[in-house]
């Protein structure tokens, strides 16, 4: 039963412009996370939000940037695409932080830039 | 540096075969292990995890892993496999204290019917 909500599930777009993606959760959980998955199925860790602080950051484009209003969301931004940027990103979220070793992922959103 | 690693990228066995995948990681404190399961155009979902007490722990649908310190390794097992459980398997690590969880690089099972 799926609880991490995540939206769009596709999204083609072209070369230079904005995207936006979206992730709610409904366990109460107070981490929440992105992950890109590349076409090789790699994991990625971009970002990671405890209670709306940014606690992890791992080196990414600048172009990115993650969205939290509250402990329940946390978009993520990507202002100008590259091809590069076409992948899976998975949002995930956890409570208590990473040492619970327990994710919840949604069903993902998969971008293609062409 | 903390370190999951997946050995075999493809397993391909026949429903009913009894399978291993296994799972090393490189890290000298302690450290919580989990496997997960993604079919294809799907998100990733939670199988098991261990942090220490009993080596075997049990997971859904019949998967059990066991942690061996001395060999570093966490092995995912399942004893009669169904072709639903065709899938990529991820591990990961995620040492004490640390903020993140590390992924291997997935192993595909294929479970030929």
């Amino acid at each position: 039963e799926t609880a991490v909500f995540q939206t769009p599930n596709y999204h083609v777009t072209q070369v230079g412009n904005e995207v936006s993606f979206n992730c709610k959760q409904t366990l109460g959980h107070d981490t929440m996370y992105w992950y890109k998955q590349d076409s090789k199925k790699l994991l990625k860790i971009m970002f990671s939000y405890n209670n709306k602080q940014l606690i992890v950051n791992e080196t990414v484009p600048r172009r990115f940037s993650p969205q939290s209003s509250d402990k329940a969301h946390l978009n993520l931004r990507i202002k100008s695409v590259e091809p590069e940027d076409s992948a899976v990103y998975l949002c995930a979220s956890s409570y208590g932080g990473a040492n619970t070793g327990q994710l919840y992922f949604g069903e993902g959103s998969k971008l293609t830039v062409l | 540096t903390q370190t999951v690693s997946q050995s075999d990228a493809h397993v391909t066995v026949f429903e009913g075969d009894s399978v291993e995948l296994r799972c090393n990681y490189s890290y000298g404190g302690s450290i919580y292990l989990s496997w997960y399961i993604q079919h294809h155009g799907h998100g990733l979902q939670f199988l098991l995890k261990y942090y220490s007490g009993n080596p075997v722990v049990q997971g859904v649908n019949g998967f059990e892993a066991e942690f061996s310190k001395s060999d570093s390794s966490f092995h995912l097992r399942k004893a009669s496999v169904h072709w639903s459980d065709s899938a990529v398997y991820f591990c990961a690590g995620t040492p004490t204290g640390y903020q993140n969880f590390y992924f291997g690089k997935g192993t595909s099972l294929t479970v030929i019917p």
